[in-house]
């Protein structure tokens, strides 16, 4: 199993400002992931971090919005960068485990309201 | 595309009561997953299914793969089993999940 630990729990921040993200896991993962909860709707995935090189985003996602650095198997930060209040969400941190496959874990998310 | 609808969206139960959530999907799947979402927002995985049914104290899991549907049960319900409850689906050899909008359960004592 993977116990994930992910900071801060909640904030409230700034219109304008950016906020960083932690994920860290107990144990050596392959896949990383970044998930975003806005409220009423499903997760939907921002990125795929990749240990050693760019993550991968998906549609609707990029880099300079949503920059993750991912430098070893067992950590990565998504900062969401010149908030505006529509990225008000529960961000969570997810990985997988192919020791035991389609295994997943999630952080206990990071609840972020702009103001 | 892989759609991943849930009913009901909110259920209302008294305590003790048996408790079903619906999960269909609309293509061909490797893997579904339930997944239970505590109000401070951590998510915990209850099951994985690829057919079949499985059972873990209180709670059951069936998939029907050839309607492309789930349901998730929940035997003497109690107040704690009070969360939403997600379906997530995998398509083939995708590693990418594709989430329903979840079921708010409230368990009244």
């Amino acid at each position: 199993s993977a116990v994930i630990s992910q900071k801060p729990s909640r904030d409230i921040c700034q219109r304008g400002t950016s906020l960083t993200i932690q994920c860290q896991v107990d144990s050596q993962v392959t896949m990383m992931f970044w998930y975003r909860q806005q409220p009423g709707q499903s997760l939907t995935l921002i990125a795929t971090a990749n240990q050693g090189s760019e993550a991968t985003y998906e549609s609707g996602f990029v880099i300079d919005k949503f920059p993750i650095s991912r430098p070893n198997l067992t950590f990565s930060t998504l900062t969401v960068s010149n908030m505006s209040p529509e990225d008000s969400s529960i961000y969570l941190c997810s990985v997988e485990d192919r020791q035991v496959p389609d295994t997943i874990y999630f952080g206990e998310g990071s609840w972020l309201t702009v103001v | 595309k892989n759609e991943v609808e849930q009913s009901p969206q909110n259920l209302t139960a008294q305590e003790g009561e048996f408790i079903t959530i619906n999960c269909s999907y609309s293509v061909g799947i490797s893997a579904l997953h339930w997944l239970q979402q505590h109000p401070g927002g951590g998510i915990v995985s209850l099951f994985m299914l690829s057919s079949g049914k499985k059972k873990h104290g209180r709670l059951i899991a069936t998939i029907n793969i050839q309607e492309k549907h789930s349901s998730l049960h929940i035997t003497a319900s109690h107040p704690r089993d009070s969360a939403v409850y997600i379906c997530a689906v995998r398509s083939g050899s995708n590693y990418k999940l594709t989430f329903g909008k979840g079921t708010l359960l409230t368990v009244n004592p």
